[in-house]
C-alpha cells in the first residue's frame, strides 16, 4: 500500500475564497482520485487525475469550481473555488494499487 | 453518483457480538472492497476480494464475494469497543478503477 498525506488537514474558509488541497504519495502512481465526503454520506468521486493529461470530472463537478493539477507521478492539486457552505465536506484524495484503492487521510474544509 | 445498497445504515451491539453487514448492486462487479472509517481519519482498506465466490479472512473478520458478482457480506466476529466506526462497501466494474461505494454502516459497540 501507499504512504499518502495531505495538507491542510483541516480548514475554516470565509465564502468566496478558494482553498488548494495538497496530496503527496510517498510512490509513483498512475492514477490518483479525488473524492467528496459530506457530512454524515459516502465518498463521492469528483475526478480521476492522470499525470501528463486532462482530469476527468464525474457529473456534477466542473473543472472551473475544482480546478486540479497533477505536475508528476507523487503529487496532486484540487482547489476549491468561491466556496459556499455547500462546499464544507471532507476532501479525500486516493491512488489505485493493483486491484485497490488506498486513501489519504483527507481535509475536512469548513466555509462559513 | 450511483451507490452501493449497503445495510444496516447503522448497528449498536454489545461488546462480544458478532455483526454482520451486507452490499447489494443492480450492476456486476469484478471487485469488492471493505474499508472502515475512524473520525478524522481517510478510509482503511480491511479486505479485497476478487473472484467470486471468494470467502476471504482478516483477523476476526470475514467478508465474501458473492457468486452473482452483485453482492458481497462482510462479519465481525466477537466485536470488540475499537471496532467503532463506518463500514464501507465499494464495488469495482470494468470502467477502470472507478469504484462505487455503499452508503456506509455506522457500528457503535457497547463495552
Amino acid at each position: 500500500s501507499a504512504v499518502i498525506s495531505q495538507k491542510p488537514s483541516r480548514d475554516i474558509c470565509q465564502r468566496g475564497t478558494s482553498l488548494t488541497i495538497q496530496c503527496q504519495v510517498d510512490s509513483q502512481v498512475t492514477m490518483m482520485f479525488w473524492y467528496r465526503q459530506q457530512p454524515g454520506q459516502s465518498l463521492t468521486l469528483i475526478a480521476t487525475a492522470n499525470q501528463g493529461s486532462e482530469a476527468t470530472y464525474e457529473s456534477g463537478f466542473v473543472i472551473d469550481k475544482f480546478p486540479i493539477s497533477r505536475p508528476n507521478l507523487t503529487f496532486s492539486t484540487l482547489t476549491v473555488s468561491n466556496m459556499s457552505p455547500e462546499d464544507s465536506s471532507i476532501y479525500l484524495c486516493s491512488v489505485a494499487g493493483y486491484n485497490e484503492q488506498f486513501f489519504g487521510p483527507g481535509t475536512r474544509l469548513t466555509v462559513l | 453518483g450511483q451507490q452501493l445498497n449497503q445495510s444496516p445504515q447503522s448497528m449498536f451491539i454489545q461488546e462480544g457480538e458478532d455483526v454482520s453487514m451486507n452490499c447489494t448492486s443492480s450492476s456486476i462487479f469484478n471487485t469488492w472492497l471493505w474499508y472502515k472509517q475512524e473520525p478524522g481519519e481517510g478510509p482503511v482498506l480491511l479486505i479485497a476480494l476478487y473472484k467470486a465466490g471468494e470467502l476471504t479472512s482478516n483477523g476476526r473478520l470475514t467478508a465474501q464475494f458473492g457468486i452473482t458478482r452483485k453482492d458481497s457480506f462482510l462479519n465481525i466476529s466477537a466485536s470488540i469497543p475499537s471496532d467503532v466506526g463506518i463500514y464501507f462497501c465499494a464495488g469495482q466494474g470494468n470502467a477502470g478503477n472507478m469504484l462505487t461505494f455503499g452508503g456506509g454502516t455506522r457500528l457503535m459497540v457497547k463495552p
